[in-house]
């Protein structure tokens, strides 16, 4: 089954704690993307990869960091720099990109 | 300015009836845009996209395009409570490298 995986579901996060977020698709997919949804918000862009070892940033990359050492992966890092993670992060691939995205399943984090 | 407003409603229609979302966006040279349905703590899924002015139908959804008013509709015919949802609108914008800029999303309640 191809698809989108992230994990975990849900993530608590303490304070001046890095948090890593996974982000796995099996679809061959280039591109893959990191949004940040919060309430009655639109998704914002946090970072996206158009190949492996290369990324851009997003409107509001501040206070996170990712890698894409693999096709297949694109782990977010939520650093203690950023104030207010609490969220639902999504991660979506596309074959190219500026075509169609699909999105995983979500990850939320909270802050104990 | 990069703008895709979206009446965030809640938007409440009968069961049986026509649903009407409308989407507005900020950028003249967009080329395609896209439609997702979102549920209650939910990722996003993929219900049409479109690239022409005029219509476009897959089943009881029809996407509407007109580039030179810049707006994109989304008709749901024979509403269903299972339609119940916020529905995001999305489109790249060609400043932005074709990111994908999105719309809050309509909330929309079918009532039974």
């Amino acid at each position: 089954d191809g698809g989108i995986t992230q994990s975990p579901k849900y993530l608590f996060r303490k304070e001046g704690q890095n948090v890593t977020l996974s982000c796995e698709q099996n679809l061959n997919h280039d591109a893959m993307y990191w949004y940040r949804q919060d309430p009655g918000q639109g998704l914002r862009l946090i970072y996206y990869s158009q190949i492996v070892n290369d990324f851009q940033k997003g409107d509001i990359a501040e206070g996170y960091s990712v890698s894409r050492e693999k096709k297949e992966s694109f782990p977010l890092t939520v650093t203690s720099a950023q104030k207010n993670p609490t969220a639902f992060y999504l991660c979506a691939s596309s074959y190219v990109h500026q075509e169609t995205q699909y999105f995983g399943p979500g990850t939320r984090l909270l802050v104990l | 300015q990069k703008e895709v407003e979206q009446n965030s409603g809640p938007l409440s229609v009968p069961e049986g009836a026509i649903a009407s979302l409308n989407c507005t966006y900020s950028d003249r040279g967009s080329q395609s845009f896209f439609w997702y349905r979102q549920y209650s703590g939910k990722s996003p899924e993929l219900i049409m996209s479109i690239y022409s002015n005029g219509d476009k139908e897959d089943g009881r959804f029809t996407a509407q395009l007109n580039k030179a008013s810049q707006y994109v509709s989304l008709l749901i015919r024979d509403s269903q409570p299972s339609d119940s949802a916020t529905y995001l609108c999305a489109v790249p914008f060609l400043d932005s490298n074709y990111q994908l800029i999105w719309g809050a999303g309509t909330k929309l309640i079918i009532k039974p």
